[in-house]
Parts: structure tokens; C-alpha cells; sequence
């Protein structure tokens, strides 16, 4: 069965430090990873996504995320984290061009130190 | 409109009662999805619309729980005889599929469902 594990509940960073934060996948198949932001009072929004091709991806807002087939991880990294980055960042893995569902991590909630 | 709107934003009713959650998505977007999401337990999937194909209704958590799209645009979530434990922000998305997709969802800011 598909499923998302993000380890990291909540973590806290000063403001111009760097973050990465984990995701790890279990998926009989290539998958199609995704992340997504949840500002307070807002709704999910798109920060990146790999389908295939460079393993490498960028995405808004700084963000960059590396998918590793063979630690079935698909990691979020920005080098210097900003205070407006403060909110819950979800992991998903979805199958194929039809997509259907997407499998959701619990979210990991960030907070930014000033 | 421009993204997916939902209604109500907010809604408190009693156990036992029934309420409808309503999804408009994009224009033109053929998919549509409702996930519900609770409090430290991240985006659960509930079901998913795709044109005129079948629902896929393998999310849905009860017979309690019931969804329609009509004309494949508006979206309808029912809960009948609501529980403490349905209180949850109700999601809804959208996507394009097929020529031009881009694989991504758009989500709406969700229906906060409180039973008392």
C-alpha cells in the first residue's frame, strides 16, 4: 500500500538558516512526489513536484527538493529560510498522469525564530 | 471564478444532524477530490470525481458520508447524523487531466466542520 512518512512533527529554525525537511515514500512504482504548503487560514498551495527526468527539482519561494529512489526519499531544502516560511508543509505521492488520489505525509509544522 | 470556492467556511451543528459541504471548482477542471483534515493527522483522502468515469469512493469513511458532482462542475458532500468525530476542515480540490495537465491539485481553503 502507498503511504507518506514525515518524521519531523514540528521543527523550529532562526531566520537565515537553512532547512530541510524529510519525506520518505513507499510506492510499488515510480511516483509522482509532490509538496505542498499550508499557510495559516489558507488553503494548500503547490511548491514543487517531480514526475521524472532530473531528480533535482525547483520550485517556488526558494524551495528545492531531491528525489533518492533508493532511500525512497523525496527531501525539501531551502538554504536560508525567511520568516514568511513559517507554516505546515505536506509530502505527497500520487501514481501517473491520471493521478487519482494523492497520499498525504501528517505534515511537518515550521516555525521560524526571528 | 478563479479557485476552487467552498461553503460554508464554517459550520457548527449538533450530533445527529445532517449537513452538505459544498465544492465549485475551477472552470474546466475535470477532477475533483475532498480530503478531510484533522487535527495531527494530515490530509485524508475521502473521494475522488473524474469526469464521467465512476467515483472513486474508496476514502469515504462510513455509509454516513456520500458525494455528488453534478454536471461534472459542483461538488456536494454529505455527512448524515453527524459525530464528534466527523469535526474536521473539509478540503476540496480540483485539477486538469489530460492535454495540459500539470499534475497539480488546487486546493480550496476547506469547510471547518464542528459537531457539538
Amino acid at each position: 500500500a502507498q503511504s507518506v512518512t514525515q518524521p519531523d512533527i514540528h521543527i523550529t529554525v532562526s531566520e537565515g538558516a537553512s532547512l530541510e525537511l524529510r519525506c520518505n515514500y513507499s510506492y510499488g512504482a515510480t511516483p509522482y512526489l509532490f509538496w505542498y504548503v499550508q499557510s495559516p487560514g489558507q488553503g494548500l498551495q503547490l511548491l514543487l513536484k517531480y514526475f521524472s527526468g532530473d531528480t533535482l527539482v525547483q520550485g517556488i519561494k526558494g524551495f528545492e527538493a531531491e528525489f533518492k529512489r533508493s532511500q525512497s526519499s523525496f527531501n525539501l531544502r531551502k538554504p536560508s529560510v525567511h520568516w514568511s516560511d513559517a507554516a505546515e508543509y505536506f509530502c505527497a505521492v500520487g501514481r501517473g498522469s491520471t493521478l487519482g488520489r494523492l497520499y498525504f505525509g501528517r505534515g511537518t509544522q515550521l516555525t521560524v525564530w526571528p | 471564478g478563479a479557485g476552487v470556492s467552498q461553503s460554508p467556511s464554517n459550520k457548527v451543528t449538533e450530533k445527529g444532524k445532517d449537513v452538505e459541504l459544498r465544492c465549485d471548482p475551477i472552470s474546466g477542471h475535470t477532477a475533483l477530490y475532498w480530503y478531510r483534515q484533522s487535527l495531527g493527522q494530515g490530509l485524508e483522502f475521502l473521494i475522488y470525481f473524474q469526469g464521467n468515469s465512476a467515483p472513486d469512493k474508496s476514502g469515504l469513511p462510513s455509509d454516513r458520508f456520500s458525494a455528488e458532482r453534478t454536471g461534472g462542475s459542483v461538488s456536494t458532500l454529505t455527512i448524515q447524523r453527524t459525530q464528534q468525530e466527523d469535526s474536521a476542515v473539509y478540503l476540496c480540490a480540483s485539477s486538469l487531466l489530460g492535454v495540459g495537465n500539470t499534475g497539480e491539485l488546487f486546493f480550496g481553503e476547506g469547510s471547518r466542520l464542528t459537531v457539538l
